[in-house]
């Protein structure tokens, strides 16, 4: 499995924009990157996931360049509700076996 | 449309007891995980089941035993409870194996081991 490295926390303002950067430099060709987003008390919950380019949903936008080496979690406009721990996973959906591996992700902080 | 359930949501266990964690899916999903969480960590993976009457062990199994049964059920059991295993228990479900495949979360169970 490719290891992903993202900040351990971030802050930010209701209404901001917010970009959430992970590094996977050894991603494999048949590897897809999702995000997991976990409220505090809630198990995590599946947003939004990707091979390349852009993918957008009601949640949020993931860009991913071309090289697919790192990738961003683009959260728009955020709000207080949209504080929690934010997940980067990097494996083939194919082939990945059963080791879903979650790092201690991004902890967003949104201030009013 | 009640996804995966768990039960109980808190518990508080004292050294050596012994007790079962219930999960259950309403989804038909063949793939079921059993992950803790520590404090400020990440997800570890215990065991996980690619459908009923086939189970094997993840990351961090020491100390737990599943079984399942039939494919909604997932029950995990921990027999000599140690404080090492007070944590945050959550249960998962998929439809299709694999890392990239969505996975879906109750919102887990809380047990401390006094």
């Amino acid at each position: 499995l490719a290891k992903t490295t993202q900040p351990i926390s971030m802050d930010s303002y209701e209404g901001q924009e917010v970009n959430i950067t992970c590094s996977h430099n050894n991603i494999a060709t048949n590897d897809y990157i999702t995000w997991y987003q976990q409220f505090p008390s809630q198990g995590p919950r599946f947003i939004i996931q990707g091979y390349k380019t852009k993918v957008t949903n009601e949640v949020a936008s993931l860009f991913i360049p071309a090289d697919r080496k790192s990738s961003t979690l683009s959260l728009p406009r955020v709000s207080l509700s949209d504080t929690a721990v934010y997940y980067c996973l990097v494996g083939d959906p194919n082939t990945g076996g059963f080791k879903t591996i979650f790092g201690a992700g991004t902890r967003l902080f949104v201030k009013a | 449309n009640a996804g995966v359930t768990q039960t109980p949501k808190f518990r508080i266990l004292k050294i050596g007891q012994s007790m079962t964690l219930q999960c259950t899916q309403d989804m038909n999903h063949n793939y079921m995980y059993w992950y803790r969480q520590d404090p400020g960590m990440g997800l570890k993976l215990i065991y996980y089941s690619v459908g009923a009457g086939i189970t094997d062990k993840g990351e961090v199994p020491n100390g737990y035993n599943v079984s399942r049964s039939t494919t909604e059920d997932f029950p995990l059991r921990l027999e000599l409870a140690a404080p090492s295993q007070t944590s945050v228990y959550f249960c998962a479900s998929s439809l299709l194996p694999g890392v990239g495949q969505p996975q879906h979360f109750g919102d887990g169970t809380r047990l401390s081991i006094l």
